[in-house]
């Protein structure tokens, strides 16, 4: 199937910024996620963005699309201990039914 | 509303043995997923189905994996002989509709010792 590439690992300071990126390959992307798994649990949908969109904000989460570059960004500001888990981008398409197609997963650790 | 339910959420089986997985879907989601964690190949989707049909089963790795779904809100995935390889969590989802949202419940932890 198409890929979807995350960088596996990310360290931050408690009240800093955190932006975790996303590269997709497959043009025809209709929704693309950002799941949330802290260990032991589910997956979590924090937000999404329609490809037609190129900014979302919800509170502390900021989700920034660029369809050319097939680049998907999410900022979480003033991160905390809490934030620290394992954040995965996902991507669906008519082509899979909608099915969701899954990057790696980014762990982010959250240092005081 | 009660989400995705999965049972059981921790299973330690022999290799050989017959495993069932389960899965309630959440009330009125006509699409459901199963989908496979493991370290090294990420989150895989196994099948799919949308009003108890399968429609991608492309992903079930082999034919000792099955998958049912006799009515809209049970589902199983059945793994028949299991193997150590077989490890992994598994994690069930459903959603409303092609293109909406899906939620995924809490996983079951399968060890195949």
């Amino acid at each position: 199937g198409e890929d979807v590439e995350q960088s596996l690992f990310l360290s931050v300071r408690e009240g800093d910024s955190s932006v975790i990126n996303c590269t997709y390959t497959d043009s025809s992307s209709t929704y693309l996620y950002w799941y949330k798994q802290e260990p032991g649990a589910g997956l979590q949908l924090l937000t999404y963005i329609f490809s037609n969109m190129d900014m979302k904000q919800d509170q502390r989460l900021t989700v920034l699309l660029n369809k050319k570059d097939k680049h998907l960004s999410l900022r979480i500001a003033d991160t905390q201990t809490g934030d620290s888990a394992i954040y995965f981008c996902a991507e669906t398409n008519s082509n899979s039914g909608y099915a969701l197609n899954f990057g790696k997963g980014t762990s982010l650790l959250v240092t005081p | 509303d009660a989400g995705v339910i999965q049972s059981p959420r921790h299973e330690v089986t022999e290799m050989g043995q017959e495993v069932t997985l389960r899965c309630k879907p959440i009330s009125g989601h006509n699409s459901l997923f199963w989908y496979r964690q493991t370290m090294m190949r990420g989150l895989e989707l196994l099948i799919y189905f949308n009003n108890n049909v399968p429609i991608d089963d492309s992903g079930m790795p082999e034919d000792r994996f099955s998958a049912k779904m006799p009515n809209a809100s049970f589902s199983t995935l059945k793994i028949q002989p299991s193997e150590p390889r077989d490890s992994a969590v598994y994690f069930c989802a459903s959603s409303s509709g092609q293109g909406n949202t899906i939620y995924f419940g809490e996983g079951s932890w399968l060890t195949v010792v």
